[in-house]
């Protein structure tokens, strides 16, 4: 699987923006992002995925890099909540199926 | 609420035991999977059914294994525990077996092996 890099840990404020960047320069033709996250002590939980163009849904937006070697998860407004681990993953579905590959993520803090 | 229910929340056991973990996956969900967290190795993905046959296998031991029965329940068992079984096991289930779909995940058992 394409490895992806995230920083170990971000810092918000409530009721801001958040930005959470991931790099995967090897990413292939065929590789979907993904993001998860995880809250303490409550399973993986998913957030949002793209191929190529940005995306929308009611938890946070994608925005991905015209030559996809990057991408970023938009929290428009941080709550108290929206503390978690928060995990950019690869799958490529013709080559791994339906596994996720899991890696260090970044630890969001969101400050009152 | 994902709609994935684990059972037990919490297993504590002493080496050398075996344990069975349970997971009902969402409704209509056909796809189950299991994953470890443990400290050191993160999040983990063990095993693959999809409709009560076995899909992918990842890094699951030889102790352990799975099934998933005609009501698309899923069992994990795991045999000869040692400390290091010691994790968070997460059942997650999706739709289909293969493709994109979302997984939802439990809540997760805690095995503790004393």
């Amino acid at each position: 699987d394409a490895k992806t890099t995230q920083p170990n840990s971000m810092e918000s404020n409530e009721e801001e923006p958040v930005h959470l960047p991931c790099n995967h320069s090897t990413i292939s033709g065929t590789d979907y992002i993904h993001w998860y996250r995880q809250l303490p002590s409550q399973g993986p939980e998913y957030v949002i995925h793209g191929l190529t163009s940005n995306v929308n849904n009611r938890m946070a937006s994608l925005a991905i890099a015209e030559d996809r070697k990057s991408s970023t998860l938009i929290l428009h407004r941080a709550t108290l909540r929206d503390a978690a681990v928060y995990y950019c993953i690869l799958r490529d579905v013709i080559t791994s199926g339906s596994r996720l590959t899991f890696g260090e993520g970044t630890q969001l803090t969101v400050n009152p | 609420d994902s709609g994935v229910t684990q059972t037990p929340k919490h297993l504590i056991t002493a080496t050398g035991q075996r344990v069975t973990l349970r997971c009902s996956p969402r409704s209509g969900d056909l796809s189950v999977y299991w994953y470890q967290q443990s400290l050191d190795q993160g999040l983990q993905f063990l095993i693959q059914y999809y409709n009560g046959e076995e899909r992918a296998k990842g890094n699951i031991l030889e102790r352990f294994s799975a099934q998933q029965f005609p009501d698309l329940h899923s069992e994990l068992n795991l045999s000869s525990l040692e400390l290091g079984d010691s994790a968070l096991y997460f059942c997650a289930s999706s739709v289909g077996g293969q493709g994109n779909q979302p997984q939802h995940f439990g809540d997760g058992t805690r095995l503790s092996i004393l």
